[in-house]
């Protein structure tokens, strides 16, 4: 069965430094992957999208950037973390099939604090 | 662009009452409409979808919910609640076709509390 990962589960950084969230999905192949992140009071807001390796879509200019390195392997990075970037970080996968509906699977989300 | 409101933020409810969460969306071309929820300390998980048909759409744990195009609205109904359904509830919606892949954009959830 597929499973998905994130870590960390939290995370409180200052502000200006690094950022590098992890995510991995086992059990597929080929999937679509998706960055989410919800702030307070909003909705979740996808962030990042990918339909392959090195294949990234941004949805919102912003001071974050995605990367996927490998086949079921997707980065959240910052090099300068902002307040604003505080949030619920959320990655999903979709198997990555045509003429078919790929329902969104997932995971367990990252809480960053920045401080 | 596309948008969803969900005009209830907090529920409480006693078990066995009846429930209905609120979902609006603006776009006025084809969607696809989907409820979520996330139980406490669980993954996200998908409750039900609409794509096309018979509007009123059954979920698992007895939940419905119905399309109403005239209103934009996908309302989550459930006739008797039960403690278990304690979770936040997110509606979502994809424009265009219900295959391949999809970006949904997601309301700001319901947190529904039900008491024993």
């Amino acid at each position: 069965s597929q499973t998905i990962h994130q870590w960390p589960a939290t995370l409180v950084q200052p502000v200006g430094s690094p950022l590098s969230l992890e995510c991995t999905v086992e059990g597929t192949s080929n999937p679509n992957l998706y960055w989410y992140r919800q702030a307070a009071g909003r909705g979740l807001q996808l962030l990042f999208y990918s339909v392959g390796i090195g294949q990234i879509s941004s949805e919102v200019p912003q001071n974050l950037s995605a990367s996927r390195p490998q086949d079921r392997q997707f980065i959240l990075s910052s090099k300068k973390l902002l307040l604003s970037d505080s949030g619920f970080y959320l990655c999903a996968w979709s198997a990555g099939l045509t003429g078919t509906y790929n329902e969104q699977f997932f995971g367990p989300g990252t809480r960053l604090t920045v401080l | 662009a596309q948008s969803v409101s969900q005009h209830n933020h907090h529920v409480i409810l006693s078990e066995a009452a009846s429930l209905e969460l609120g979902c609006n969306y603006s776009y006025g071309g084809t969607v696809n409409l989907f409820w979520y929820v996330q139980y406490p300390g669980q993954h996200l998980q998908l409750l039900l979808k609409y794509f096309s048909g018979d509007p009123l759409v059954k979920g698992i744990k007895g939940f419905e919910a119905e399309f109403i195009k005239s209103k934009f609205s996908f309302n989550l109904r459930k006739p008797s609640v039960q403690w278990s359904d304690t979770a936040e509830y997110f509606c979502a919606v994809n424009e265009g076709a219900a295959t391949g892949f999809q970006k949904l954009v997601f309301g700001t959830g319901t947190r529904l509390l039900v008491s024993p």
